[in-house]
């Protein structure tokens, strides 16, 4: 079955260190996405992409940064870890298919940063 | 500036209850409405979605209401069951882009 697959789950990393979250996807969308959720702010833009060698800058882009070499993969990379980037990551997809779209989410990976 | 405002923050219903979510946008160029699911430890899955052409869609137990002219939708759950406690996002996003953009989420527990 088609799915989409976070790893690492979970991550404990340090102040400044460079960190990449992985993103993988089997449906073959052309459009991934990657979201941070802390408590208060609901889910948030950071990047997002609509296809091989595309990026764009979400809401939230700043000290994160992402790249598309292939249809599959989105990774997600911290340049410098801040204690601020602690959150839940949560990574999308979805292919534009008609009227009612959907974006199918990863599993999330939870990261704290010291 | 907040585009997707989602009330309340949380809600506690008895089992068979209503359960009512409410979001209001700014946005005029929005055109597309959906909600989001999410159980602890998972990540979000679409649960029902509008465009504003109509001003209702039920699917089930689910029906979201829709009111262009007040910029507002709401969702609501009929026979509230306790399997239905998760948290709740509405979303919009406007033609040509599938980027979404969520309200900060509704809390739901519905009591046995």
């Amino acid at each position: 079955d088609a799915e989409i697959t976070q790893s690492p789950r979970h991550k404990i990393t340090e102040t400044g260190r460079q960190v990449t979250l992985a993103c993988h996807q089997t449906w073959n969308h052309n459009n991934m996405f990657w979201y941070r959720q802390d408590l208060g702010h609901g889910l948030r833009l950071i990047h997002y992409s609509y296809g091989v060698h595309d990026t764009n800058k979400g809401e939230v882009s700043d000290g994160y940064s992402v790249s598309r070499s292939n249809t599959e993969d989105l990774p997600l990379t911290l340049e410098s870890a801040a204690s601020s980037q602690t959150s839940v990551y949560f990574c999308a997809s979805s292919e534009s298919t008609g009227a009612m779209y959907e974006q199918f989410f990863g599993p999330g990976t939870r990261l704290t940063v010291l | 500036q907040q585009q997707v405002k989602q009330s309340p923050q949380s809600l506690i219903v008895q089992k068979g209850g209503i359960s009512i979510i409410n979001c209001a946008y700014e946005n005029t160029a929005f055109d597309y409405f959906p909600w989001y699911q999410q159980f602890p430890g998972k990540g979000p899955a679409l649960l029902i979605a509008i465009r504003p052409d109509v001003s209702e869609k039920k699917e089930g137990r689910f029906t979201i209401s829709f009111n262009k002219s007040a910029k507002q939708f709401s969702l609501h759950i009929m026979d509230s069951q306790p399997g239905d406690s998760a948290t709740y996002f509405c979303a919009a996003s406007m033609s040509g882009s599938e980027k979404l953009v969520f309200g900060k989420g509704m809390k739901l527990t519905v009591n046995p």
